[in-house]
């Protein structure tokens, strides 16, 4: 157990439709970053929040948006949801941003199902 | 330009034998961190393994061994005396120091992965 909680495990949806996806990171760690795996795209990171703040933005549609709360959980929104966003969506937290040891443990995804 | 390859889609290794996955990385950046992430068939992505790039020392946890070669920009995990709970996708990733515009900084960057069989 990575100490990571995701919820749901599950996602079934219609085009169209709006998804929240939440993430609750291990104690103490103040990084929350969010991560989009699909068959033809692989893993790609899509966005990271530290503490409160948003730190980076990688390939996240204008459709997707994130937050961190005051508690460190974090949750990413998923809106007019097409059927290629049908994927493994995975939180992973870290302790900070510093490179040295700064390892990324990772939930065990949102499974994501657009029909 | 992929930053991460995996040039191995597939491996098939008997069990209790040793096997090499590899990974080749492209950074012009002198600072960064190379992990192994394992993604067993239901879902997880398990953390494994982590070598910084001023390492003097190739890294190890337990069965697992980081074979770093820096100036083949080469970061193979082998996993020894394998065993049936080890078939799994293994990926390797990079995180980067710094990059252009400081607007990725701390994500990592993932290979295609690689699938492990383990054989009895």
């Amino acid at each position: 157990d990575s100490g990571v909680t995701q919820t749901p495990k599950h996602l079934i949806t219609a085009t169209g439709q709006r998804v929240t996806l939440r993430c609750s990171p291990r104690s103490g760690d103040l990084s929350v970053y969010w991560y989009q795996q699909s068959l033809d795209q692989g893993l790609q990171f899509l966005i990271h929040y530290y503490n409160g703040e948003e730190r980076a933005k990688g390939n996240i549609l204008e459709r997707f948006s994130a937050q961190q709360f005051p508690d460190l959980h974090s949750e990413l929104n998923l809106s007019s949801l097409e059927l290629g966003d049908s994927a493994l969506y995975f939180c992973a937290s870290s302790q900070g941003t510093g490179l040295a040891k700064n390892i990324q443990y990772f939930g065990a995804g949102t499974r994501l199902s657009v029909l | 330009a992929q930053k991460i390859t995996q040039t191995q889609p597939g491996m098939f290794v008997q069990e209790k034998e040793a096997v090499t996955l590899d990974c080749t990385y492209d950074t012009s950046d002198p600072s960064y961190g190379l992990f192994w992430y394992k993604q067993p068939s239901s879902g997880e992505m398990i953390f494994l393994i982590y070598q910084g790039s001023y390492d003097q020392q190739n890294a190890t946890e337990g069965r697992y061994s980081l074979n770093f070669q820096k100036a083949r920009k080469s970061a193979n995990l082998v996993i020894s005396a394998s065993q049936l709970g080890d078939s799994a996708m293994y990926f390797c990733a990079m995180r980067e120091g710094r990059s252009a515009g400081g607007t990725s900084y701390g994500k990592l960057t993932f290979g295609q992965g690689t699938i492990l069989t383990v054989h009895p």
